[in-house]
């Protein structure tokens, strides 16, 4: 079925490090891949996306891979900052007739300073 | 654009009463999509629409709920009766392209 699975569901990082979370996916039609970011009572927003005829997008300090041939995607983030606190999902759009985007579980990522 | 607009904010009620939840998705998206947020399951597709037409409602946990977009401006998901288990907050988004454009969210408590 379609599915996308995330994780890990909590990451904790020091201020400077990096984090990195992962996903996966089951739907061979799946062929967009985007992040959301949702702040503490906030509703999720874009932050970065990847196509599937591309492997690797980059925008200033977060990057996104993929691996087609494993149904693998991940979200890199160097040099995490307090600001980067937040609930990170990935998500899948699967193309038929029309796009269905469906989102993983989400990781709640802490950034200490 | 105010972006997507969903009502009421905050919604309690108690067990057995009918709850609706109200969108209004950006005018000239096309695809409408509702979402249920849990600290469990993330956000749960619960149905979606592409021109006003259900495509997808296998996400809708019971027959207890059910959705509508009458037109391209306005959908509602309703669900009747509620019961505790259905507390969470539920979003709306529209598509454009490829980005989903999400409301505020509704929080619904069921006591």
């Amino acid at each position: 079925g379609e599915n996308v699975e995330q994780h890990p569901s909590t990451l904790s990082v020091q201020e400077g490090d990096s984090a990195v979370i992962k996903c996966t996916y089951s739907d061979s039609a799946s062929n967009y891949f985007p992040w959301y970011k949702q702040e503490l009572g906030k509703r999720p927003q874009l932050i970065i996306d990847i196509r599937s005829n591309v492997g690797e997008k980059k925008d200033q300090r977060i990057a996104v891979t993929l691996n087609k041939t494993a149904k693998h995607f991940s979200l890199h983030i160097t040099e995490t900052q307090p600001e980067d606190s937040a609930v990170y999902f990935c998500a899948a759009i699967i193309s038929y007739n029309t796009d269905k985007l469906i989102f993983g579980t989400g990781t709640r990522l802490q950034v200490f300073p | 654009d105010a972006g997507v607009i969903q009502s009421p904010r905050h919604e309690v009620t108690e067990m057995g009463q009918e709850v609706t939840l109200r969108c209004k998705p950006i005018s000239g998206h096309n695809s409408l999509f509702w979402y249920r947020q849990t600290m469990m399951r993330g956000l749960e597709l619960l149905i979606y629409f592409n021109n006003n037409v259900p495509i997808d409602d296998s996400g809708m946990p019971e027959d207890r709920f059910s959705a509508k977009m009458p037109n391209a401006s306005f959908s509602t998901l309703k669900i009747q009766p509620s019961e505790p288990r259905d507390s969470a907050v539920y979003f709306c988004a529209s598509l454009e392209g490829t980005e989903a454009f999400f409301g505020q969210g509704t929080r619904l408590t069921v006591v």
